[in-house]
């Protein structure tokens, strides 16, 4: 099964500053779709942005971007101007062309004013 | 249409009892998956349907856990017995192939005492 990696176990920001969350997979296909979802104290599930892999044009949300290095299986969310609300647990995730979908651990995101 | 929904919100019993985690899909949805969400492994696939058919429950822990699929606006994850390990967050997502995102309801918290 494909496995999703998250190195950082908590970051934090300043408020206004910009912040990168890494994510790295592990797959031998080449048709598939990532993801970087939020999840906030309230424990809803939230997407973020979504990447397809045979898309080479980094996807960018307003203030989120992303950096999908797809030889190097790395699928980083950047965080510009960064806000209170912001604060989360950050998940990126993989999902196949068999269309299963695997998260990574988590990164939990404190902003600071 | 009120999104994925999942009962009961919290639920808290005793070790050894049967547990029933409930979940209805967002209509026309013909993907389904439950994940558990804990502090040390984050969040885990356990189990995914297509068309109300299990594709792939390698992820179920083990043999005490079991999930059923009997028409398209319900599923239900059973633990039976329960124990304390099982506690947890238990999420419930649903999603059309085509649009590949992953709508996640807003969990069940189990506590096993």
């Amino acid at each position: 099964a494909q496995t999703v990696t998250q190195s950082q176990p908590e970051m934090s920001v300043q408020e206004a500053e910009t912040v990168t969350l890494s994510c790295t997979y592990d797959t031998s296909e080449s048709d598939y779709y990532l993801f970087w979802y939020k999840q906030p104290p309230s424990r809803q599930m939230i997407l973020v942005i979504r990447q397809e892999a045979y898309k080479q044009q980094n996807a960018t949300e307003n203030r989120f971007s992303v950096n999908f290095q797809k030889a190097a299986k790395s699928f980083s969310l950047k965080i510009s101007d960064s806000q209170l609300g912001d604060a989360a647990m950050y998940f990126c995730a993989y999902r196949s062309g068999t269309n299963d979908m695997r998260f990574g651990a988590g990164t939990r995101l404190t902003v600071k004013p | 249409d009120a999104g994925v929904i999942q009962s009961p919100r919290h639920e808290v019993t005793e070790m050894g009892q049967e547990v029933t985690l409930r979940c209805k899909p967002i209509s026309g949805h013909d993907y389904l998956f439950w994940y558990r969400q804990t502090m040390m492994r984050g969040l885990e696939l356990l189990i995914y349907f297509n068309n109300n058919v299990p594709i792939d429950d390698s992820g179920m822990p083990e043999d005490r856990f079991s999930a059923k699929m009997p028409n398209a606006s319900f599923s239900n994850l059973k633990i039976q017995p329960s124990e304390p390990r099982d506690s947890a967050v238990y999420f419930c997502a649903s999603s059309l192939r085509r649009q590949v995102r992953a709508f996640f309801g807003q969990g069940t918290r189990l506590t096993v005492v």
